[in-house]
């Protein structure tokens, strides 16, 4: 069975700040990864979809990596901004079936 | 190009009661899954449908249960509502002319189960 993990739970930083967002999972064997953004009491926003035979994409000010070897996917964000304090979640693909981490809520601070 | 589109956006119910609730893919989407989140469980995967037919089911009780229509759209059921069922219910699409297997959600149905 999957599992997704996601470190930390919580992280505070100042604007300005470069950031990493960690996410691991059990399985290998996936399909893809995504990561999420979700707001207060909102969906989820796609950020950034990584394929199995990736190994990075990049979209702005965010840059997403995927090392399956290890079981292992980070977010990482340049120059943080207040407006991108949220929920950050990733999630895995296998089999069909999408597995989410628990999140990391982040909050950037003026 | 108009999102993933989810019905009522907030409900109240008491237990015992049936809820439905409703999701619109993305047009040319053919794949829709619903998702259950709470604070204590986080994002939980209840099913996923594709041409009509379920295709994947998580480890909720059958009280649970979709369909999907001609059109995609699709809808989900919970009956005999319990205090636990309370929660943020999302529906994502994906699949169409592209598809690279990105998941698309929409706004979410908050129930409140009293």
């Amino acid at each position: 069975k999957q599992e997704v993990t996601q470190i930390p739970a919580a992280l505070s930083v100042p604007e300005g700040e470069n950031l990493v967002l960690n996410c691991s999972f059990t399985d290998s064997a996936i399909y893809n990864l995504q990561w999420f953004r979700q707001d207060p009491g909102k969906g989820l926003t796609s950020l950034l979809l990584i394929q199995s035979s990736q190994r990075e994409q990049t979209s702005g000010r965010l840059n997403a990596s995927l090392d399956k070897s290890s079981g292992r996917s980070t977010l990482y964000i340049a120059a943080s901004q207040p407006g991108d304090s949220a929920t950050y979640l990733c999630a895995v693909t296998a089999g069909n079936m999408l597995t989410f981490g628990g999140g990391t809520r982040l909050m950037v601070k003026p | 190009k108009a999102g993933v589109t989810q019905t009522p956006r907030y409900l109240i119910k008491t237990r015992g009661q049936q809820v439905t609730l409703s999701c619109s893919p993305i047009s040319g989407h053919r794949s829709v899954s619903w998702y259950q989140q709470t604070p204590g469980q986080g994002l939980q995967f209840l099913f996923e449908y594709f041409s009509e037919t379920q295709r994947n089911k998580g480890n909720f009780p059958g009280r649970f249960s979709g369909r999907q229509f001609s059109n995609s759209r699709s809808e989900m059921n919970v009956s005999t509502l319990e205090l636990g069922d309370s929660a943020l219910y999302l529906c994502a699409s994906t699949g169409g002319r592209r598809n690279t297997g990105e998941l698309f959600f929409g706004e979410g149905s908050r129930l409140t189960v009293l």
